[in-house]
């Protein structure tokens, strides 16, 4: 079975620093891709980025960038010169590839950015 | 409109009624997937529509769970007999059509926030 774990329940940041969000996974499959998403006080999940496991290079969208390192399992999502708007709750999701492609989801790590 | 969309966004209901939730995916997405998120946790799948193909129900915690999704578009999730922990906020996503290797990010509705009194 997959499974994504997260392991800082909480974060606190300056704003304009640079910030990493751990992730790790455990599959068995050898394809897989690899999730993050933001989820806001409103609520609605907002996708950052995806990275596939067979992506040569790290996954980059603006402010966002992915460290993969398929060898230690670890997807560590990067939001560089952090904003007071990334304050929310970050999820890593990993994406079955056969059946139903559902997202597994680890528990999320909740980031505050400090003025 | 072109997100996902989900009705009501706030239900509160006593312990032992049926709730009715609704999803309205993008229009053109095959793929529907609803998910529960309990207070301070990650996502939890609970069931998956593809098409016309049977739909995956493997991630339904119990039988009072079910889920029918009419002319491959609008969802709904019923949950009966409704129990103090099934208070959560109920997501749904849609996608295109599944490919090994296609990007195809699911997208979210807001959710529909369950509160069983």
């Amino acid at each position: 079975a997959q499974k994504i774990t997260q392991t800082q329940p909480g974060m606190f940041v300056q704003e304009k620093e640079a910030v990493t969000l751990d992730c790790t996974y455990d599959t068995s499959d050898p394809s897989y891709g690899l999730f993050w998403y933001k989820q806001p006080s409103s609520g609605e999940m907002i996708f950052l980025i995806y990275q596939g496991s067979y992506d040569q290079q790290n996954a980059t969208e603006g402010r966002y960038s992915l460290n993969f390192q398929k060898a230690r399992k670890s997807a560590n999502l990067v939001i560089s010169a952090s904003q007071l708007g990334d304050s929310a709750m970050y999820f890593c999701a990993m994406r079955e590839t056969q059946g139903a492609q559902k997202l597994v989801f680890g528990q999320g790590t909740r980031l505050t950015i400090n003025p | 409109g072109a997100g996902v969309s989900q009705s009501p966004s706030n239900k509160v209901t006593e312990k032992g009624k049926d709730v009715e939730l609704r999803c309205d995916p993008i229009s053109g997405h095959t793929a529907l997937y609803w998910y529960r998120q309990s207070l301070g946790q990650g996502l939890e799948f609970l069931i998956y529509f593809q098409g016309n193909s049977a739909p995956d129900k493997s991630g339904l915690p119990s039988d009072r769970f079910s889920a029918e999704r009419t002319g491959g578009s609008v969802s709904t999730l019923t949950i009966q007999r409704t129990q103090q922990e099934d208070s959560a906020v109920y997501l749904c996503a849609s996608s295109g059509s599944p490919g090994l290797f296609s990007y195809n990010e699911q997208f979210f509705g807001p959710g529909t926030r369950l509160t069983v009194l």
